[in-house]
């Protein structure tokens, strides 16, 4: 089945660093590939899209390229601000068995600005 | 506009007691998601529906059921709580035209005791 992969726990960064958050998929088909925010106490939500191959989504300064040679689409930033924290999650929506897309997500990072 | 909207927010049960989370989605969509989220664990599904009628498994189906009333409502429904269901319970819902991205609920906070 689909897999996606990111980097784990959590991200230590101070403000004005630079940010890479790594994320790899593995699907048979040709997904979408999407990064979600979650502040505390909500829900997930959308902050970045790419719908093929070469696509870069883009959202608040984050980009992410969807790399279909590599199978990755790592998150990247060129200055966190101690408002981008939050937990992060990359995830693919893939046409499943049934012909219904199936969001699949990976295990989440915590990214923690400091000051 | 609520997009999803999931009750209750928190709820606290004994081992063996029975409960139904609530979900609704105002956006027409077909499908829809029951996922949990627990510590490092990511967001791991357990139900989905494609369309109204129908319900299909997902990753951790066992020790719950679901229900897809109508096209708004998908419910989900513990039988018998274990303090293994100890978790946050997110619905979400997704069209199946473009961009298919997922609306998700504010979530329910299930403690078992």
């Amino acid at each position: 089945g689909d897999s996606v992969v990111q980097t784990e726990g959590q991200v230590l960064p101070s403000e004005g660093d630079s940010l890479i958050v790594n994320c790899s998929y593995e699907t048979t088909q040709y997904p979408s590939l999407f990064w979600y925010v979650q502040y505390p106490g909500e829900g997930p939500q959308l902050h970045l899209k790419a719908m093929k191959a070469n696509d870069k989504g883009r959202n608040k300064g984050f980009e992410a390229m969807y790399r279909k040679e590599t199978t990755s689409f790592h998150l990247e930033k060129d200055s966190v601000q101690e408002s981008d924290s939050a937990v992060y999650f990359c995830a693919l929506s893939d046409l499943g068995a049934g012909g219904s897309y199936i969001p699949t997500f990976g295990r989440g990072t915590s990214l923690i600005v400091h000051p | 506009n609520a997009g999803v909207t999931q009750t209750p927010k928190f709820q606290v049960l004994k081992t063996g007691q029975s409960m139904t989370l609530q979900c609704a989605q105002d956006m027409n969509h077909n499908s829809m998601y029951w996922y949990r989220q627990d510590p490092g664990m990511g967001l791991r599904l357990i139900y989905y529906s494609a369309s109204e009628g129908t319900t299909d498994k997902g990753e951790v189906p066992n020790g719950y059921n679901v229900s897809r009333l109508n096209k708004r409502e998908f419910s989900l429904r513990l039988e018998s709580a274990a303090p293994s269901q100890t978790s946050v319970y997110f619905c979400a819902s997704s069209g199946d035209r473009g961009v298919v991205r997922a609306f998700f609920g504010q979530g329910t906070r299930l403690t078992v005791v």
